[in-house]
């Protein structure tokens, strides 16, 4: 099974609101609502920030919001601050397995 | 509160077993409500799902990595152990233990950091 593609880097302004790609394919992302994303600072252990594409658990912010369409979810940040400056990554389910993506670092500016 | 931590050599010789156990502890690890699995990132790289075994003992492994691999539970001590046999330079990452609820991650331990060097 192939990572899921997410580009390298994506940055933002305080305040701005900015969206990271997971592109997969019919048999993982496209294939079943089970995408989840995860926030990792430097160090540290990856922090679950949405699951089943859109749902967001407890102890979130609400300016994280997630959606998919087609092969491709997307998660958004709104009202980007200095805290959310991080390596992002999706997951899928896939028959029986899990396939993350290739990673997002975020840079607030 | 729901807390897991890792233990085990923190340096393993090529070609020989990589053990490594998670503890559980605030929570039953025989709930019938979640998975618990094994995730690995190798230095400055992205995160890669090892497999998962749930409290009856029913594991699934990573296609690439299943000829290796081995997860086990001891319900008894609430722990879950990993086992990755042969292992090579390749292997060296940070392993984390996780609880997953249906699709998702919602637990982590804090990593145990490994290396395979002789």
């Amino acid at each position: 099974q192939s990572a899921l593609t997410q580009p390298a880097s994506v940055s933002g302004s305080p305040g701005q609101a900015i969206t990271i790609s997971c592109t997969g394919t019919t048999s993982d992302v496209g294939g079943y609502n089970y995408v989840s994303w995860y926030q990792q600072h430097p160090g540290k252990a990856p922090k679950l920030m949405i699951y089943e594409v859109s749902n967001r658990p407890s102890g979130v912010s609400n300016r994280f919001s997630g959606s998919k369409s087609g092969n491709t979810a997307s998660l958004t940040i709104s009202g980007l601050q200095a805290e959310d400056e991080a390596d992002y990554y999706c997951t899928s389910y896939t028959s029986s397995n899990y396939v993350f993506g290739t990673g997002t670092k975020v840079t607030v500016l | 509160q729901l807390q897991l931590q890792e233990s085990g050599p923190g340096l393993v010789k090529p070609s020989e077993t990589l053990s490594l156990t998670c503890t559980v502890s605030g929570g039953s690890i025989s709930s019938s409500n979640y998975y618990w699995d094994w995730i690995r990132q190798p230095p400055g790289k992205g995160l890669e799902w090892i497999g998962n075994i749930y409290y009856s003992g029913n594991a699934f492994y990573n296609p690439s990595l299943k000829s290796r691999v081995t997860i086990s539970v001891d319900t008894s001590k609430n722990q879950f152990s990993l086992k990755l046999s042969s292992v090579t330079a390749a292997d060296t990452a940070v392993y984390y233990c996780t609880r997953r609820r249906g699709t998702y991650f919602d637990s982590w331990g804090q990593g145990a950091p490994v290396t395979v060097s002789s």
